[in-house]
């Protein structure tokens, strides 16, 4: 099956820095989502993005689906920005809708 | 919309005992989908309803887990008997995309975590 693989598994920032996680997808996609889950255990749906790039306030995505990789930027790091960013996505030649995932960059965001 | 819905957000039985978890999904989604979280395996599907009939359940542990759909607003997740391995947070999402459709956003309830003594 498709693997997903998310790099650095483990980030440290100081507030106000910016951060780049990467997320590499060994096959074609028709769905990639990025998440962050807080360390309440929420799920959040940052970005539905299998191709091109989006901006929401201090967040960003590019996906280059032809080179299969997805990238995330933070900007500006709040200390909430904290918790675990999981890239998922679903295999283009799959029979299913579900969602693989990466097993997620950490971050913490010291104040 | 106040978003998918899981009950209760956190169950504690002992072994051996019946565990159902329950989801409502975002009103007018078609595709319903059960994942599980451990530290061990991270997020898995363990099973996927789409207009309420599961198309896969291939990640389904064994015959212990069972899941219905039994109209669009409802699901349920039940492991009979539960072992302390079944311990995990297992999540419950909703989609708008369907067979065809398949790569609409997926939205996640906040879990329900349980805990098998």
């Amino acid at each position: 099956g498709i693997q997903v693989e998310q790099s650095p598994p483990d980030l440290i920032l100081q507030e106000g820095a910016n951060s780049t996680l990467r997320c590499n997808f060994s096959d074609s996609v028709n769905n990639l989502q990025w998440f962050h889950q807080n360390p309440w255990g929420q799920l959040i749906n940052l970005f539905y993005i299998p191709s091109g790039t989006k901006q929401n306030g201090r967040l960003s995505a590019t996906t280059v689906a032809t080179e299969r990789y997805s990238l995330l930027y933070i900007s500006s790091s709040q200390t909430t920005d904290s918790g675990v960013y999981f890239c998922a996505v679903t295999n283009y030649g799959g029979s299913q809708g579900n969602l693989i995932f990466g097993k997620g960059t950490k971050l913490s965001v010291k104040p | 919309d106040a978003g998918v819905i899981q009950s209760p957000r956190h169950e504690v039985t002992e072994m051996g005992q019946e565990v159902t978890l329950r989801c409502k999904p975002i009103s007018g989604h078609n595709s319903l989908f059960w994942y599980r979280q451990t530290m061990m395996r991270g997020l898995e599907l363990l099973i996927y309803f789409n207009n309420n009939v599961p198309i896969d359940d291939s990640g389904m542990p064994e015959d212990r887990f069972s899941a219905k759909m039994p109209n669009a607003s409802f699901s349920t997740l039940k492991i009979q008997p539960s072992e302390p391995r079944d311990s995990a947070v297992y999540f419950c999402a909703s989609s708008a995309g369907g067979r065809v459709r398949r790569t609409d956003t997926q939205y996640f309830g906040p879990g329900t975590r349980l805990t098998v003594l």
